[in-house]
C-alpha cells in the first residue's frame, strides 16, 4: 500500500513556542491530505483539510490562525501549531488519499506532541 | 453534519466470534470505513463498504445498510492480538470527499 510518513514521531516544547509537524506521501502523490487529533481516550477528530496549491479547509472550532496548514505540494502538508499551550498537548496524525483510489485513506504514524 | 455511533468498549473470548455495531447520520453518503487502531499507534485499513451487503476479508467482514444508516464489524477466531479500538469512519459525497470517524469502540480479548 501507499507510504505516508511523518516528522517528528515525538517533540516536546515549551508553552509559547511554535511547533512544525511534516506529513509526506512517499510513493503517490496526493493532492488532498487531512490532519486529524486524537486526544487519549477519544476518537480521531479532523482538525482540516490540506490541499496543494490552496488554502486549507477547517472544521469548525478549529483556529486557522493557531493551526497554519501549508502543503506547497503534491508530497508535502505541514501542520505549524503556533505559540503552543499544554492543551494542544495531543497526537497528531495526517493521512492523504491516493488519487483515484478513494477506497482506501492511508494514515501517517502520527505525531505526539507534548507542550510544556 | 454526521453523527457516527459505536460501543464503547467489548469485551470478548479468544476464539469467539465478535460483531462490533456502527450506526451513522450524515447529509451525504459516500461509503463507510473500519480501521483497527492500537494504543499509541496510527489507525490502519480494515475494510470499505459503499454498496449494501457483507465484504469478508480473511477473519474480517464488514457489512452495510444505507438504508438504515447501519455498519457492523465482524471479527471471527479472535486473537489476543485483536485486543484493539476499532475505528467506524464515514466518508462525504461532499467537495473534498472527507472522511469522519465515530468515537471507536475498544475490544478487549481475554483467554
Amino acid at each position: 500500500g501507499a507510504v505516508v510518513s511523518q516528522h517528528p514521531s515525538r517533540v516536546i516544547c515549551k508553552s509559547g513556542t511554535s511547533v512544525k509537524i511534516e506529513c509526506r506521501s512517499l510513493d503517490f502523490q496526493a493532492t488532498t491530505m487531512f490532519w486529524y487529533r486524537q486526544f487519549p481516550k477519544q476518537s480521531l477528530m479532523l482538525m482540516a483539510t490540506s490541499n496543494e496549491g490552496s488554502k486549507a479547509t477547517y472544521e469548525q472550532g478549529v483556529e486557522k490562525d493557531k493551526f497554519l496548514i501549508n502543503h506547497a505540494s503534491l508530497t508535502l502538508s505541514t501542520l505549524t501549531v503556533t505559540s503552543a499551550h499544554p492543551e494542544d498537548s495531543s497526537f497528531y496524525i495526517c493521512s492523504a488519499r491516493v488519487p483515484d483510489q478513494y477506497n482506501e485513506q492511508f494514515f501517517g504514524p502520527g505525531t505526539r506532541l507534548t507542550v510544556l | 453534519g454526521q453523527n457516527i455511533d459505536q460501543p464503547t468498549e467489548m469485551t470478548a473470548t479468544e476464539g469467539a466470534i465478535v460483531q462490533i455495531n456502527c450506526t451513522y447520520q450524515t447529509s451525504g453518503f459516500n461509503g463507510l470505513f473500519w480501521y483497527q487502531q492500537h494504543a499509541g499507534e496510527a489507525p490502519t485499513f480494515l475494510s470499505y463498504n459503499v454498496l449494501d451487503g457483507l465484504e469478508e476479508k480473511g477473519r474480517f467482514s464488514s457489512f452495510l445498510s444505507r438504508s438504515k444508516g447501519y455498519s457492523y464489524l465482524l471479527l471471527k477466531e479472535l486473537q489476543m492480538k485483536d485486543s484493539a479500538s476499532y475505528l467506524c469512519a464515514v466518508k462525504n459525497s461532499g467537495g473534498y470527499q472527507k472522511v469522519t470517524f465515530g468515537t471507536g469502540t475498544k475490544l478487549q480479548v481475554i483467554p
